[in-house]
């Protein structure tokens, strides 16, 4: 069963412009959701959970039960940001506990 | 600590042999997981362990794929015999701790080429 959807594969926005990266998901249990983010060239690194209700590089995220969504957003986006960007799910599986990922979403940041 | 340690970075095989990746998960971490990534599916759960034993290996594409964790400080992720489809970056991450919190690390990935 898909547990985590990002519905788009590809996103481009331009320099300034705000961006909304889209994560839904299917869980009957309590979730814990983070977004993880991967630069060209380098390895896949947490940017935020949404426990920590943080903003991070300028992104937040806000899990939303009603509507199963954990979107992504940043109020103006940056060239540095062009990255890939999977969203996440904590699932217990008994006494151990399973990441799972949705299919990421490329963003790309024009100048 | 070095972070989670995979080898090789990069691997290019013919179709048929057998093709064998290593990790090395951050000392003190319980769970590892191995993903592969693709164009096409993203980011795809192939097996998990908590304490060395398979949780969860429903994401194994087939029998040619087995995964082993011998010990807390190393597993095996091994295709026998390989074919050109199974070609991706293979990553390998560690989570640890009875603490819901820890976030889960990545290793650099094996980009695994089958020709």
């Amino acid at each position: 069963a898909q547990r985590v959807t990002q519905p788009e594969k590809l996103l481009s926005v331009f320099k300034g412009a705000p961006v909304e990266l889209k994560c839904n998901y299917s869980y009957s249990g309590s979730p814990e959701l983070f977004w993880y983010v991967q630069y060209s060239r380098q390895r896949l690194q947490l940017l935020l959970r949404h426990i920590s209700r943080e903003s991070i590089k300028g992104f937040t995220a806000d899990l939303n039960k009603g509507e199963t969504s954990f979107h992504l957003k940043k109020p103006f986006a940056q060239e540095e940001d062009s990255a890939m960007y999977y969203c996440a799910l904590l699932i217990s599986s008994g006494s151990a506990r399973q990441l799972t990922f949705g299919s990421g979403t490329q963003l790309t940041v024009l100048p | 600590d070095a972070g989670v340690i995979q080898s090789p970075r990069h691997e290019v095989t013919e179709m048929g042999q057998e093709v064998t990746l290593r990790c090395k998960p951050i000392s003190g971490h319980n769970s590892l997981f191995w993903y592969r990534q693709t164009m096409m599916r993203g980011l795809e759960l192939l097996i998990y362990f908590n304490n060395n034993v398979p949780i969860d290996d429903s994401g194994m594409p087939e029998d040619r794929f087995s995964a082993k964790m011998p010990n807390a400080s190393f597993s095996t992720l091994k295709i026998q015999p390989s074919e050109p489809r199974d070609s991706a970056v293979y990553f390998c991450a560690s989570r640890g701790g009875r603490d819901g919190n820890t976030e889960a690390f990545f290793g650099q990935g094996t980009r695994l080429t089958v020709v």
